[in-house]
């Protein structure tokens, strides 16, 4: 079946630490891989994605590469800063029907 | 350009009384999404629609959900009668075309609290 394992959190950080959440896949064919971000009463918004193998997703300082190899996509940051406190949930996105798989969820909080 | 709009924001109900909340897609997408984000889980789909057809409702539990999109704009979900497990987050998304690879858009989410 189709699946994600996403790192548990909570995770906390320090300002200006280095952040991996790790993220990965089981899925039927070969889907799209994308990042959300949710910040504290905010909706869901886009962090973000790659659609093929070896391809690498970034935006604002975060990066992740699709590794089809180990069904991964991990997400990090070379240096977080407060305002990256939120909650982050891998989705890859299936082939048929676009459906998206979301993960659990991993809480960051960065303090000062 | 206007995001994804959602009412109302809050609802609190008792169980076994209807509910019913409203979706308003970005203008001009055609594919346009249910999900349900109990506390402390990622969003689950239940349905999607392309324009105002059903592409997907197989985690629709349609003994008490039903959704409509009438028009292919806005759509509306209802759970009827809400039971304890219904309390969640239900989010609405919509994107352009409904393909692979394509980004949705969120909107702010309706919290349902049912006692």
């Amino acid at each position: 079946g189709n699946s994600v394992t996403q790192m548990e959190g909570p995770v906390t950080l320090s300002e200006e630490a280095f952040l991996t959440i790790n993220c990965t896949y089981t899925a039927t064919g070969y889907p799209s891989l994308f990042w959300y971000v949710q910040y504290p009463g905010e909706g869901l918004q886009l962090l973000l994605k790659a659609t093929k193998a070896d391809d690498k997703g970034s935006n604002k300082g975060f990066e992740a590469t699709y590794r089809k190899e180990t069904t991964s996509f991990h997400l990090e940051k070379g240096s977080v800063q407060v305002s990256d406190s939120a909650v982050y949930f891998c989705a890859p996105q299936l082939p048929t029907g676009n459906q998206f798989y979301f993960g659990t969820g991993t809480s960051l909080t960065v303090i000062p | 350009e206007a995001g994804v709009a959602q009412s109302p924001r809050y609802k609190i109900i008792e169980k076994r009384q209807s509910v019913a909340f409203w979706c308003n897609p970005i203008s001009g997408h055609a594919t346009l999404y249910w999900y349900q984000q109990i506390l402390g889980q990622g969003p689950k789909l239940l349905i999607q629609f392309q324009n105002n057809g059903v592409v997907d409702d197989s985690q629709l539990p349609k003994d008490r959900f039903s959704a409509e999109r009438l028009k292919g704009v806005d759509s509306t979900l209802k759970i009827q009668p809400a039971k304890l497990e219904d309390s969640a987050v239900y989010l609405c998304a919509s994107s352009t075309r409904g393909v692979m690879g394509e980004t949705q858009y969120f909107g702010p989410g309706t919290r349902l609290l049912v006692l």
